[in-house]
């Protein structure tokens, strides 16, 4: 079945940029969505389609997607930026969901 | 606005059944896929199971294929999931979660909307 790495945690200082990567084989054939999980809170959905915001989602979220690695940019981090992000894709292969393990972003 | 919410929670024995309900309000229910989606404590997210809009396509994943079963309720805009044969892995919040908007009438697997789940616990 197809897999999605993610590393478990990312440390960046406020006003700085932080790059969350998603891992997967050939994962540019697929498209990748990524959700903020903030303590107590279910998830919410930041970027889709690779690289795609929600309306309500600031610009300051982006995404790209290349080769076997998709990432998530967060520029100018804020505080309020402190979450797990989790990648995710649709394996029609296998008619499955799948979801990354899900990366710690701390802001220092 | 989009709502979700979860219902059915509980406590239950390994073996036990449970089953769950998702109240979906502030969009056309009947056009739109829907998900559950659950984590156990401090675990990241599991995908669970959806549902076609019409009901005509479920898929499952294999962590519970042959022992759950989602449906839906159209006439009364809910989503269910039926737990049989109840384990302890299976222990988790489980969220009810909507296919995004742009996806009406089609099946997108990706989640634009969460309730706030409901928590399940099998212990004996």
């Amino acid at each position: 079945s197809y897999g999605l790495t993610q590393s478990p945690s990312v440390s960046v200082a406020p006003g700085q940029t932080a790059r969350i990567t998603c891992g997967g084989n050939n994962i540019r054939s697929k498209s990748v969505h990524w959700y903020q999980q903030k303590p107590g809170q279910a998830p919410v959905l930041v970027v889709y389609d690779d690289s795609d915001r929600p309306s309500g989602i600031p610009e300051r979220f982006s995404g790209s997607n290349s080769g076997n690695t998709a990432t998530l940019t967060i520029s100018r981090v804020e505080a309020g930026d402190e979450a797990d992000y989790y990648c995710q894709v649709w394996d029609s292969s296998s008619v499955y969901v799948v979801f990354g393990g899900g990366t710690k972003l701390t802001v220092l | 606005q989009v709502q979700l919410v979860e219902s059915g929670g509980g406590v239950v024995q390994p073996g036990g059944s449970l089953r769950l309900s998702c109240a979906a309000s502030g969009f056309t229910f009947s056009t739109y896929a829907m998900h559950w989606v659950r984590q156990a404590p401090g675990k990241g997210l599991e995908w669970v199971a959806s549902i076609q809009y019409d009901g005509s396509n479920k898929y499952y994943a294999d962590s519970v294929k042959g022992r759950f079963t989602i449906s839906r309720d159209t006439s009364k805009n809910t989503l269910h999931l039926q737990m049989n044969s109840l384990r302890a892995e299976d222990t988790a919040l489980y969220y009810c979660a909507k296919d995004p908007v742009g996806c009406s009438g089609d099946t997108c697997f990706f989640f634009d909307f969460w309730g706030q789940g409901t928590l399940v616990t099998v212990s004996s």
